[in-house]
């Protein structure tokens, strides 16, 4: 079964330095990687998804299929990226599901 | 707002009761999908709905039941619940071919 782990819990980092929010998957197929964030008060939406290979807020991630992660890096956090992070898998077809992981909460301060 | 919309924001209810939470789609958007948030689960998927069809299940329990209605609205039926049960539920949806999930803000259930 298709499984995606984030391994932090919470990650504190100061504004300016580097964040990198880990996630790691396992699925037999080709599978499509999101990630979603939600900020305080405010609805889960689609940061950015790997094939779009685009930055977002500065954000980008690759999708390494040799290690089955997707990690989400920027080089210089800013406080308003402190929010919940999800990464998700979504499996070949499209319309399915997506599955996400636990989630990390990153809290950016000054 | 045509963004998906969720009723109601916040319920308070007891240990073995029932309980009904809606959803609304985005205009246009066939599939549904409902999710359970919890603090140590994270967010769970529970079931999906393409127009109408049953498409997918997951972690869902029996004494939980959903359906998608003609309008394309959808309920999930919580029912003999338990403290358990106490949670964030989302609601998405998504248009036809497209992966990107679009969220409610989620219903907060407590049960007492």
């Amino acid at each position: 079964a298709q499984r995606v782990t984030q391994p932090e819990k919470l990650l504190s980092v100061f504004k300016g330095a580097p964040v990198e929010l880990k996630c790691n998957y396992s699925y037999s197929g080709s599978p499509e990687l999101f990630w979603y964030v939600q900020y305080s008060r405010q609805r889960l939406q689609l940061l950015l998804r790997h094939i779009s290979r685009e930055s977002i807020k500065g954000f980008t991630a690759d999708l390494n299929k040799g290690e089955t992660s997707f990690h989400l890096k920027k080089p210089f956090a800013q406080e308003e990226d402190s929010a919940m992070y999800y990464c998700a898998l979504s499996e070949s077809q499209a319309g399915t599901a997506l599955i996400f992981g636990k989630g990390t909460t990153l809290s950016v301060s000054s | 707002d045509s963004g998906v919309t969720q009723t109601p924001k916040h319920l308070i209810t007891a240990t073995g009761q029932r309980v009904t939470l809606r959803c609304s789609p985005r205009s246009g958007d066939l599939s549904v999908y409902w999710y359970q948030q919890s603090l140590d689960q994270g967010l769970q998927f529970l079931i999906q709905y393409y127009n109408g069809e049953e498409r997918a299940k997951g972690n869902i329990l029996e004494r939980f039941s959903a359906q998608q209605f003609p309008d394309l609205h959808s309920e999930l039926n919580l029912s003999s619940l338990e403290l358990g049960d106490s949670a964030l539920y989302f609601c998405a949806s998504s248009n036809r071919g497209r992966r990107e999930l679009f969220f409610g803000e989620g219903s907060r259930l407590t049960v007492l």
